[in-house]
């Protein structure tokens, strides 16, 4: 298994510009995270997914952030419109229900300009 | 709410030598503790968990409710232990959110 797969690992931008990244889990795994990790913040969970359902979007920062799960092995994050201070390292996790660890991906790190 | 506390943004240590890694948390409940690791190049992945009470890679960590703190140890650092370390919490009752905190970055020079 090659883990969880994001992409793309580096993307830069132009503020205003939409932004799409991608996730898929690890197969079997049916709930999946994605996080935010900056100097500042450190580590934020965003967004959880269970079964493909989003159950916590209570760390999703503004209206310009939305995330998707169309199936169980897809997910995408999108900003719209992108703004400088949403430059970070974006990671995607996913897990079984039955587990308490999380597995990560690589990580896409998204510049703002 | 919760919070966990990594007081150490960087920690620098010579092989050999004792390694304390500091994390110190909030939480009014019951609460499973991690550490998580991320070295150079590579995926963040979990070390290990309080209540597995094992020993990985030489590290351990004790949790002291008393003093709300889950310390990373180990006795004789090496030089691929250097890496970004992250604690964790995970509230009782929960069955999915991880609090982290911001990490610590140890260094193991030569």
């Amino acid at each position: 298994d090659a883990g969880v797969i994001q992409s793309p690992r580096h993307e830069v931008t132009e503020m205003g510009q939409e932004v799409t990244l991608r996730c898929k889990p690890i197969s079997g795994h049916n709930s999946l995270f994605w996080y935010r990790q900056t100097m500042m913040r450190g580590l934020e969970l965003l967004i959880y997914f269970n079964n493909n359902v989003p159950i916590d979007d209570s760390g999703m920062p503004e209206d310009r952030f939305s995330a998707k799960m169309p199936n169980a092995s897809f997910s995408t994050l999108k900003i719209q419109p992108s703004e400088p201070r949403d430059s970070a390292v974006y990671f995607c996790a996913s897990t079984k229900d039955t587990s308490v660890e999380q597995y990560f991906g690589p990580g896409t790190r998204l510049t703002v300009t | 709410a919760q919070r966990v506390t990594q007081p150490e943004k960087l920690l620098s240590v010579f092989k050999g030598a004792p390694v304390e890694l500091k994390c110190n948390y909030s939480y009014s409940g019951s609460p499973e503790l991690f550490w998580y690791v991320q070295y150079s190049r590579q995926r963040l992945q979990l070390l290990l968990r309080h209540i597995s009470r094992e020993s990985i890679k030489g590290f351990t960590a004790d949790l002291n409710k008393g003093e709300t703190s889950f310390h990373l140890k180990k006795p004789f650092a090496q030089e691929e232990d250097s890496a970004m370390y992250y604690c964790a919490l995970k509230a009782g009752g929960s069955n999915y959110k991880l609090t982290f905190g911001k990490g610590t970055l140890l260094t193991v020079n030569p």
